[in-house]
């Protein structure tokens, strides 16, 4: 079963503003991750945030985690149209590498 | 950087026919993952492998098969496809987890496969 449900399934906002997904998940975590995935392509790795981090900064993403309640938030400052694209959270299950990823948010940035 | 190259970007196969995906990486990972994805599903994990020869089924296996003889690469069957394994198929790796086993490391994808079974 998929452990990480993205929300809003759907986003879209006009270039400059900001976009913000959330992630929630069921089980312990040892950290989640989040990724992009332009249409009809492979995932991109965006940044990883562990269970012991609060928030972390990449650029224009800032990712924070609340293990108390087991959710995490995606936020693009100054969004671009190239921004377009879905977004994945994924965690980890238990060790070796095996990730859940959630169904995505779906973000659509007009110029 | 990570290069996780699959053989087709698009592929048309016959009902009953064998198929294979293949997936190469470049980068020494020891783990490798093959997952489908379809409209409203998310992302599926069809099989992993940790290693060379080995590999343990994920959530969805049934009709699929994979075969890891070296360990840059690791391919995916389809003994005898069918209509409903339509979708895109998407190849990954990553390097072994954590020290300690905490966590799990990023997975670096492909491009993907759109596979159509008519």
């Amino acid at each position: 079963s998929q452990q990480g449900e993205e929300d809003p399934q759907a986003l879209s906002i006009q270039e400059g503003e900001n976009a913000t997904m959330n992630c929630s998940y069921k089980t312990s975590i040892n950290n989640l991750q989040w990724y992009r995935q332009n249409s009809g392509r492979g995932l991109v790795h965006l940044i990883l945030i562990r269970s012991n981090e609060r928030e972390k900064h990449s650029g224009r993403l800032r990712v924070t985690l609340d293990t108390s309640k087991k959710s995490s938030s995606l936020l693009i400052t100054a969004s671009r149209a190239a921004d377009t694209a879905s977004y994945f959270c994924a965690t980890d299950r238990w060790r070796g590498g095996k990730l859940i990823f959630g169904q995505g948010t779906e973000l659509s940035v007009k110029p | 950087d990570v290069k996780v190259t699959q053989s087709s970007r698009y592929l048309v196969k016959r009902t009953g026919e064998k198929v294979f995906l293949e997936c190469v990486q470049d980068m020494d990972h020891e783990n490798m993952f093959w997952y489908r994805q379809d409209p409203g599903l998310g992302l599926r994990l069809i099989y992993f492998s940790y290693d060379v020869k080995m590999k343990e089924k994920g959530d969805i296996p049934e009709g699929y098969s994979v075969s890891r003889e070296k360990k840059e690469r690791f391919s995916l069957i389809l003994e005898s496809a069918s209509t409903n394994q339509t979708s895109m198929y998407l190849c990954a790796s990553s390097p072994l987890g954590l020290a300690g086993g905490r966590g799990t490391d990023t997975q670096y994808f492909g491009p993907g496969t759109r596979l159509t079974v008519l």
